[in-house]
C-alpha cells in the first residue's frame, strides 16, 4: 500500500512568488493534516480536514496560506505571496477514522526555501 | 504557556547500552501521549503511543512510561543498535492534532 506523498520535494522560490504544495493521502483516509516545521523549531499544527471539510485550521499562519481538498481526496497548499519566513518544511500527514488517538501517517515532507 | 520540552542537546551512546530520552510537558493535561522516530529527510513515523491510565508500554526493544504527576514521559531502546539513530519527537494529543516536541537526536556508535 502506498504511503503519504507530497509534490514537490523541494522548492525555492522568491519572495512574493506563489507555491502550491501537494499532498496524497493513504488511500481510504478521511483525516489529512497539514504541519510545518521552520528552522530550529518544533513541528507545528497548521489544519485538518475531514474528507473536503476543515475540521480545525486554527494553526494556518496568516490569510497568505491557502489550504484545498476539493473531493476529499488529495490536498493543496498554497502560499502567496510568499514570504521569507514561511521556509520550513511542510508535512502532510493522514488518518483513517474519527476516533483518537489515531495513527498519523505522515508524508516525506516539502522542502521550501524563499529567498 | 503550554510547552513541550525534550533535551536539545544529541544523545551519544555506545552500541548496545540503553538509550533514555526525556519529555517534559508544562500547562497540558493530556489524555494520550506518541513517540515519533524521525530519519532525515523523512517524515516523522510513529512508534508507541501511551494512555493516560498506562505507567508502562512496550514494544520489542523499546519502553515507554508516562507519569502524570510529573508531566513527564521517558523513551527507553534497550540494546541499542547503530541504525536506532534518528531523531525522537515526543507528541501529545490534543483534540485532533498533535503538539510536538522538538526531538532529541541520538546517535549509537559502534
Amino acid at each position: 500500500e502506498a504511503g503519504v506523498t507530497q509534490f514537490p520535494s523541494h522548492s525555492v522560490i522568491e519572495k512574493g512568488q506563489t507555491v502550491t504544495l501537494r499532498c496524497d493521502p493513504i488511500s481510504g483516509h478521511d483525516n489529512l493534516y497539514w504541519y510545518r516545521r521552520v528552522m530550529g523549531k518544533e513541528i507545528k499544527f497548521l489544519l485538518h480536514f475531514v474528507k473536503e471539510s476543515k475540521q480545525d485550521e486554527s494553526g494556518m499562519p496568516n490569510n497568505r496560506f491557502l489550504a484545498e481538498r476539493t473531493g476529499g481526496t488529495y490536498s493543496t497548499l498554497k502560499v502567496q505571496p510568499a514570504e521569507l519566513e514561511d521556509s520550513g518544511v511542510y508535512f502532510c500527514a493522514s488518518s483513517q477514522g474519527l476516533k483518537p488517538p489515531e495513527t498519523q501517517y505522515f508524508g516525506p515532507g516539502t522542502r521550501l526555501l524563499v529567498l | 504557556s503550554q510547552k513541550i520540552e525534550q533535551n536539545s542537546e544529541a544523545l551519544n551512546i555506545q552500541e548496545g547500552k540503553t538509550a533514555t530520552l526525556t519529555c517534559n510537558y508544562t500547562n497540558y493535561s493530556p489524555a494520550y501521549l506518541q513517540w515519533y522516530r524521525q530519519d532525515p529527510g523523512r517524515g516523522p513515523v510513529f512508534l508507541l503511543l501511551i494512555r493516560e491510565n498506562e505507567k508502562e508500554k512496550r514494544k520489542e526493544r523499546l519502553k515507554v512510561t508516562f507519569d502524570t504527576t510529573l508531566k513527564q514521559s521517558l523513551f527507553h531502546i534497550t540494546a541499542s543498535q547503530p541504525a536506532d539513530s534518528a531523531t525522537y519527537l515526543c507528541a501529545l494529543i490534543n483534540t485532533d492534532k498533535l503538539i510536538f516536541g522538538t526531538g532529541t537526536r541520538l546517535q549509537v556508535f559502534p
